[in-house]
């Protein structure tokens, strides 16, 4: 039964430049979570996708924006490159209506340049 | 808004004793979930144990427990005969329902090493 899958697993980019982060959620999982997570720092919530749709947002720029696909894969898109956004990058899968747990991918790592 | 304090940036442990890893919250909510992950330094969260806000008997999987105290608004991590595996950072976390699809709040994590 595999887990939650993210891809890539390491990329570097420079400033102004784009980037696609994608993840495949743990089998039977039907909502994914994306997490940015600076150094040295906890996880910070960045959208949620559940049939399709974003249904809650955090404190993120409309840089940041995702897709789900019908198959419950879903998609990170960064537009406009900063500095800043150099982070790990993690999705979260979970059933809808389930409580308890929130299974992680090993995340992508973004280095801007 | 809710908010999670981790105030242990750091400790050490001898292998095979137990130890407590410390978490309060804060929120305004009636129906909460609290979370523990382990995140080694290959990156990815790993689940530990959850405590929902109604449940009232503390949860435990396996060697670790966590030591939910309501009125006090803390759930601390109890592990139990520490392994050198167990060197990680460990985060405690909080979601607004018990419904695991909601986002969590994550404190700023505590970094523990296991010493043979």
């Amino acid at each position: 039964d595999a887990g939650v899958t993210q891809s890539p697993t390491h990329l570097i980019k420079t400033r102004g430049q784009q980037v696609t982060l994608r993840c495949s959620p743990k089998s039977g999982h039907d909502t994914v979570s994306w997490y940015q997570q600076a150094l040295g720092q906890g996880p910070q919530f960045i959208f949620q996708y559940y049939e399709e749709e974003e249904r809650q947002r955090g404190n993120f720029p409309d840089r940041f924006s995702g897709h789900q696909f019908p198959n419950y894969s879903s998609e990170l898109n960064v537009n406009a490159l900063l500095l800043g956004d150099s982070a790990l990058y993690l999705c979260a899968s979970s059933l809808a209506g389930v409580h308890g747990e929130l299974f992680f991918g090993e995340g992508s790592r973004l280095t801007v340049l | 808004a809710q908010k999670i304090t981790q105030t242990q940036p750091g400790m050490f442990v001898q292998e095979k004793e137990a130890v407590t890893l410390d978490c309060t919250y804060d929120t305004s909510d009636q129906s909460y979930g609290l979370f523990w992950y382990k995140q080694p330094s290959s990156g990815e969260m790993i689940f530990l144990i959850y405590q929902g806000s109604y449940d009232e008997q503390n949860a435990t999987e396996g060697r670790y427990s966590l030591n939910f105290q309501k009125a006090r608004k803390s759930a601390n991590l109890v592990i139990s005969a520490s392994q050198l595996g167990d060197s990680a950072m460990y985060f405690c976390a909080m979601s607004k329902t018990e419904a695991a699809g909601n986002k969590l709040t994550f404190g700023g994590g505590t970094r523990v090493l296991v010493k043979p």
